[in-house]
């Protein structure tokens, strides 16, 4: 699996929008961007993942360049709910696959 | 969320003793995992299945034995717990069986354990 890059903390003021940055410069053509996020003592979550095409869901929207080597997470209007550490993670399609997570961002909150 | 149930949610432990955590899934996922989570190293896959019957070693398996004799429970032994075995433990899953091209990874809520 591609290594991935993140910041290791971010803030974002509460309502604003959160843009998590990750950069996989190594990323492989049948290779998918994940994110998840974990919350403090809470098992991780699952938010969104690509292959080359941007893609929102109710959570997040997953932004990804066109050579596929760096993508943002974009929380639309961050809550203190969404106070966590953020993950990105690349990963090939098929079977089983381990997924390996790096330290992640920790992205806090403020009111 | 995936409905993905852990237990116990906490157990404290002494060292020698066997412990068995279990991971139960309502969702006919596949494949199954067994993780732990340290300050210092993100999460390590223990264990993983792939199927009933069906498991293969992670990268930290020593001291770690598993099960699985039906879809829905994956279980976790430590044959003699060891204060290194002080962790928290994820369960995963993924994976349907008609496709199997769903990849996502669904984490449970974690056991909480401490060998003393």
């Amino acid at each position: 699996d591609a290594k991935t890059t993140q910041p290791p903390s971010m803030d974002c003021a509460e309502g604003r929008a959160a843009n998590l940055p990750c950069n996989h410069s190594t990323i492989s053509g049948n290779e998918y961007v994940y994110w998840y996020r974990q919350i403090h003592s809470q098992g991780p979550q699952y938010i969104i993942h690509g292959l080359k095409n941007n893609e929102t869901n109710e959570m997040a929207s997953l932004i990804i360049t066109e050579d596929r080597k760096s993508s943002t997470l974009i929380l639309p209007h961050a809550t203190l709910r969404d106070t966590a550490v953020y993950y990105c993670i690349v990963r090939a399609s098929g079977g089983y696959q381990k997924v390996t997570f790096g330290t992640g961002t920790k992205l806090q909150v403020i009111p | 969320d995936a409905g993905i149930t852990q237990s116990p949610r906490h157990k404290v432990t002494e060292t020698g003793t066997p412990v068995t955590l279990r991971c139960h899934q309502t969702e006919n996922h596949r494949y199954m995992y067994w993780y732990r989570q340290d300050p210092g190293h993100g999460l390590r896959l223990i264990h993983y299945s792939y199927g009933v019957k069906d498991t293969d070693k992670g990268e930290v398996s020593d001291g770690y034995s598993v099960s699985r004799s039906k879809t829905e429970d994956f279980l976790l032994t430590l044959e003699s717990a060891t204060s290194s075995q002080t962790s928290v433990y994820f369960c995963a899953i993924s994976g349907g069986w008609a496709s199997g091209r769903e990849e996502t990874q669904y984490f449970g809520p974690g056991t909480r354990l401490l060998v003393l």
